[in-house]
């Protein structure tokens, strides 16, 4: 059982271009969620998805950012536009449900240039 | 809304025991966890409190006490591999299911 994959590892973007960022939950997971990452900094929720629905999206920029969860096919987060600002480590984490443990994927380093 | 705190940084040397503590607020609990992080990797599962308590796991325990909203991670016989930072992550309902994560206690372990 694969656990969390994300790609690709590291996305090197100039400002103005657009970021994709996937992520394939742990078989059997129904649950993602994106995380954002600056250098010593601690995890910032962004969005919580489940298959085909936006449930949370409370921690996402109303602007250039959207994320999905197709009903086939990985989670995607994309970023439009992108800008100095947007560099760093975003996670995304699966789960089965609630009151269960969130396993991660290694990450997608965006550096914009 | 919620509100996580945890110490910035913590140095301790090998063999040693270490707490790193956890205080939180929020409307809506419904569960703790502690992960570690290690730089530049993803972060992975330590711990799971809901109940009051003490939750051990081999070296490490973490503990809850939902009254006070505070919790503990306790690492026991200190590695030099337990560098890292740990994370403390609140389940809230609050809205809807969701984990926030507090920003995390980066651990220093000497020789």
């Amino acid at each position: 059982n694969a656990g969390v994959m994300q790609n690709p590892r590291h996305l090197v973007r100039r400002r103005g271009q657009e970021a994709r960022l996937r992520c394939s939950p742990m078989k059997g997971h129904s649950h993602v969620y994106w995380y954002r990452q600056l250098p010593e900094e601690g995890l910032k929720f962004m969005v919580y998805l489940q298959k085909e629905n936006i449930i949370d999206e409370s921690g996402m920029p109303k602007e250039r950012f959207s994320a999905e969860f197709p009903k086939e096919g990985p989670s995607i987060l994309r970023i439009q536009q992108v800008v100095r600002g947007d560099s760093a480590a975003y996670f995304c984490a699966s789960s089965t449900g609630e009151n269960t443990e969130a396993f991660f994927g290694q990450g997608t380093r965006l550096t914009v240039v | 809304g919620q509100n996580i705190d945890q110490p910035t940084e913590m140095t301790a040397t090998e063999g040693a025991i270490v707490q790193i503590n956890c205080t939180y607020q929020t409307s809506g609990f419904n569960g703790l966890f502690w992960y570690q992080q290690h730089a530049g990797e993803a972060p992975t599962f330590l711990s799971y409190n809901v109940l009051d308590g003490l939750e051990e796991k081999g070296r490490f325990s973490s503990f809850l006490s939902r009254s006070k909203g505070y919790s503990y991670l306790l690492l026991k016989e200190l590695q030099m591999k337990d560098s890292a930072s740990y994370l403390c992550a609140l389940v809230t309902t609050s809205g809807t299911y969701k984990y926030i994560f507090g920003t995390g206690t980066r651990l220093k372990v000497l020789a």
